[in-house]
């Protein structure tokens, strides 16, 4: 199985600051690589697909990079909604594993 | 614009099996494949399995194998994810979404208690 280690566990930001999540797969998986936000309650939402391509009617400072085995999500100026938790994932080789998340706090 | 609305919460017994719906609207299941993925309490989001177009089959996990079956009923545009031999661990939010994962249902809780 690829396994997903996703970086940090956790951080503390404000609002209109940078963030950086980082994502790394334990072999090559070339751009195969999703992120989403989750809010408590609710189900995942898909931001990025294909390490870089925004999903339709996410906001654009949402952002993915990558290929290979390292990958980064960014948000460019962090806004009040965007306090959620976010995953990495995998879909190029089943089992199609998730990265143990990252929760952004206030 | 696809929706997927999921079945409601259960209570089960461990050893026991649950069967949890989803039903597709605004497309038909003959243009979808699906997706399940489960979230244990304050825990990370694990896939379960679904269907892989490449194959034109269904894959599923295996920490899940011989434990989970996913089907499909065309007539209604439901899939299903049943889940035999229930242990507390098993005790988790179930998701359905589509294998692009870009539309996700609302979430089934299962809690096994005795």
């Amino acid at each position: 199985d690829i396994q997903m280690t996703q970086s940090p566990s956790s951080l503390s930001a404000s609002v209109g600051d940078r963030v950086t999540i980082t994502c790394r797969a334990s072999q090559s998986i070339s751009n195969y690589l999703n992120w989403y936000q989750q809010k408590p309650g609710k189900a995942p939402k898909l931001l990025i697909y294909a390490a870089s391509s925004l999903e339709s009617g996410v906001p654009s400072r949402f952002s993915g990079s990558g290929s290979g085995t390292d990958f980064t999500l960014t948000i460019s100026s962090l806004q009040p909604e965007d306090f959620a938790s976010y995953y990495c994932q995998q879909n190029y080789d089943p089992p199609l594993t998730f990265g143990g998340g990252t929760k952004v706090e206030i | 614009q696809v929706q997927l609305v999921q079945s409601g919460a259960e209570v089960k017994k461990p050893g026991a099996s649950v069967k949890v719906s989803c039903k597709v609207s605004g497309y038909t299941l003959t243009e979808l494949s699906m997706q399940w993925v489960r979230q244990a309490p304050g825990k990370g989001l694990e896939w379960m399995g679904g269907f892989d177009p490449e194959d034109g089959d269904t894959i599923y996990a295996q920490k899940f194998q011989g434990r989970v079956t996913m089907t499909e009923d065309t007539s209604t545009d439901t899939v299903y994810m049943e889940l035999s031999r229930l242990t507390y661990e098993d005790t988790a939010v179930y998701y359905c979404a589509t294998v692009s994962m870009d539309v996700w249902g609302q979430g089934t809780t299962v809690t096994v208690s005795s």
